[in-house]
């Protein structure tokens, strides 16, 4: 258990749709990063978040947002859904400060869009 | 260019022995990072081995070890003593730079089958 948490763990939904992908951190772990993994794409970076601030965006399509809270809580939110975001969408957390940085997986989100 | 090379679509290996997942990778940062992970069948990431570019040593983390050759720009996971729960994903990634953007470039994956 990695201590990073999403929810929800599936989610199906039509082409059109909005959905949101919440993510709790690590305790203590300021960074949080969202990735979106598909079989055509492989694993890609969509955006980072540090503190509350956004920090590095990656290959994020307009139609999708995100947000850190004062809790330090994320949520990343998918508009306008289409075939082509079906895909598991990873949460990361990582500490400030440290050597490594390494960046702790949570579980994933399996969104299915027909 | 990719950034992260895996050439090795998929991989074998008989339990108990041991194998070496190839990983390449382009930047002209002097400061980065090499991480590698884990995706077993059921979709987690987990976190196997971490090597600094400014790291002199080879990082090793268990049966895990990385085979870090700075000049050749490779990055190889050396898994010893091969157990059938090390079938799954593997994934070797880079973190460039400094500051407080972290974020990872993954490469493809190699899939790791252990034979009994």
């Amino acid at each position: 258990d990695s201590g990073v948490t999403q929810t929800p763990k599936h989610l199906i939904t039509a082409t059109g749709q909005r959905v949101t992908l919440r993510c709790s951190p690590r305790s203590g772990d300021l960074s949080v990063y969202w990735y979106q993994q598909s079989l055509d794409q492989g694993l890609q970076f969509l955006i980072q978040y540090y503190n509350g601030e956004e920090r590095a965006k990656g290959n994020i399509l307009e139609r999708f947002s995100a947000q850190q809270f004062p809790d330090l809580h994320s949520e990343l939110n998918l508009s306008s859904l289409e075939l082509g975001d079906s895909a598991l969408y990873f949460c990361a957390s990582s500490a400030s400060g440290g050597p490594s940085y390494e960046q702790y997986f949570g579980p994933g989100t399996r969104l299915t869009v027909t | 260019a990719q950034k992260i090379t895996q050439t090795q679509p998929g991989m074998f290996v008989q339990e108990k022995e041991a194998v070496t997942l190839d990983c390449t990778y382009d930047t002209s940062d002097p400061s980065y990072g090499l991480f590698w992970y884990k995706q077993p069948s059921s979709g987690e990431m987990i976190f196997l081995i971490y090597q600094g570019s400014y790291d002199q040593q080879n990082a090793t983390e268990g049966r895990y070890s990385l085979n870090f050759q700075k000049a050749r720009k490779s990055a190889n996971l050396v898994i010893s003593a091969s157990q059938l729960g090390d079938s799954a994903m593997y994934f070797c990634a880079m973190r460039e730079g400094g500051g407080s953007n972290y974020k990872l470039t993954f490469g493809k994956g190699t899939l790791l089958t252990v034979n009994p």
